[in-house]
């Protein structure tokens, strides 16, 4: 398995514009989740799915934030606007039938907002 | 809220030597907890899970233990070796099957 593809790699953008993440996720794995990686927070949970249903998105900083899963095979997340402390690295995981099971990360998607 | 605390945040050590990780929890309630390696710029790559009823787990040069009751689990790494560099994070996960609480790393650095 190619393991948990994330896209893009690396994006850069000024203050508002429309940022879109992609994730695919291990085939099988039931549950998908999105986190953002800071120096000054560490890693946060943002929100997880499972089987394609959102489960708990308390961890979504604010409503420009949103997330969707519309099949087992890929998920978004979005911002919009994007502003500067947005700039982050955003990791999508996966794991398999249960949300305590192994976690599967990504590579990662390096956001800097201008 | 569950709180984890990683110490040292950083140890530089020269090859060849044993070492040892630390991870502590503030909530000893927990259902499982995972160590993970994170290389610059890459994502994290899962190294050992022990479950709570477990007290270890090993996987090649590496040893992960875990006391509950104590709110403690330790990443032992024998004859480290340059391409053990990296930065070590440990998560736990609530016996409510909450999210994965992440510590914030140990950045190791083996000297060749």
């Amino acid at each position: 398995d190619a393991g948990v593809i994330q896209s893009p790699r690396h994006e850069v953008t000024e203050m508002g514009q429309e940022v879109t993440l992609r994730c695919k996720p291990i085939s099988g794995h039931d549950y998908l989740f999105w986190y953002r990686q800071t120096m000054m927070r560490g890693l946060e949970l943002l929100i997880y799915f499972n089987n394609n249903v959102p489960i708990d998105d308390s961890g979504m900083p604010e409503d420009r934030f949103s997330a969707k899963m519309p099949n087992a095979s890929f998920s978004t997340l979005k911002i919009q606007p994007s502003e500067p402390r947005d700039s982050a690295v955003y990791f999508c995981a996966s794991s398999l039938q249960t949300i305590t099971g192994e976690l599967f990360f990504g590579e990662g998607s390096r956001l800097t907002v201008l | 809220k569950q709180e984890v605390t990683q110490i040292p945040a950083a140890l530089s050590v020269p090859e060849g030597e044993n070492l040892v990780l630390n991870c502590s929890f503030t909530d000893s309630a927990i259902y499982n907890l995972q160590w993970f390696r994170q290389d610059p710029g890459k994502g994290l790559t899962s190294l050992l899970l022990i479950q709570s009823s477990q007290r270890e787990q090993t996987s090649g040069r590496l040893n992960a233990s875990l006391d509950k009751s104590s709110g403690r689990s330790t990443l032992y790494i024998a004859a480290s070796q340059p391409g053990d560099s990296a930065t070590y994070l440990c998560a736990v996960n609530g016996n409510t099957g909450n999210q994965f609480y992440f510590g914030t790393g140990t950045s190791l650095t083996v000297i060749p």
